[in-house]
């Protein structure tokens, strides 16, 4: 059965710590991996990582996926009380009719103390 | 370019009601998926449809639970007799083929 796990579950840190969140998974026929950022409604989008060690970055915010060992991580530097949210992990399924879908981690709690 | 767009946000229904939950994909977008949320946990998929078609149920329950996406206006899930369980936030996505998905707003289905 596919499984993707996160890590830790809750997070608190203090403004301007830098934070790391994981991600394991095990996947069927994977595709690629995507994180996700859900504060009080819908998950926006972070990142889709499909190769292995090419970290991708968007001002604070880093990941990067080792297929290897099967696993992702987001970095977040310089934490902002923004950045307080549930970060959703998920792996791109392929289905039938070329079609996709995503199989969910649990989501990691973050919140930033000022 | 308005993002996926689900109504309504919030419904309450008692025991034995019938709940139904729209979502309208952003444009462009002919692949629509259904996620539940409970409380504390991760999206669990449900249900991918294309237009008049259900191409994979693998994650919706078997009784009460059904979804249509007509050629014509929105996608619907549609729950049958609500029980207490069925509380959870239910969220639609929406994607060309083989691209990100995006999600809309959610709705926040409570059973009394």
């Amino acid at each position: 059965e596919d499984k993707v796990v996160q890590s830790p579950l809750s997070l608190v840190v203090h403004e301007g710590d830098t934070v790391t969140l994981n991600c394991s998974y095990e996947v069927t026929n994977f595709r690629s991996l995507l994180w996700y950022k859900q504060e009080k409604k819908a998950p926006t989008f972070l990142f889709m990582l499909t190769s292995s060690g090419i970290e991708k970055k968007s001002g604070r915010l880093s990941s990067i996926l080792d297929k290897k060992e099967l696993f992702s991580i987001l970095n977040i530097t310089a934490t902002q009380t923004g950045d307080s949210a549930v970060y959703l992990c998920a792996v791109v399924r392929p289905i039938i009719q070329g079609a996709q879908k995503l199989v969910f981690g649990q989501g990691t709690r973050l919140t930033i103390n000022p | 370019n308005a993002g996926v767009m689900q109504n309504p946000r919030h419904l309450v229904r008692r025991r034995g009601q019938e709940a139904r939950l729209r979502c309208s994909p952003m444009k462009g977008h002919s692949h629509v998926y259904w996620y539940r949320q409970l409380p504390e946990e991760g999206l669990k998929f449900m249900v991918y449809l294309q237009k008049e078609n259900i191409i994979d149920e693998s994650g919706m329950p078997k009784e009460r639970f059904s979804a249509e996406f007509p050629k014509e206006g929105p996608s619907i899930l549609r729950i049958q007799q609500v029980v207490r369980g069925d509380s959870a936030a239910y969220f639609c996505a929406s994607s060309r083929l083989l691209e990100t998905q995006y999600f809309g707003p959610g709705t926040r289905l409570l059973v009394l």
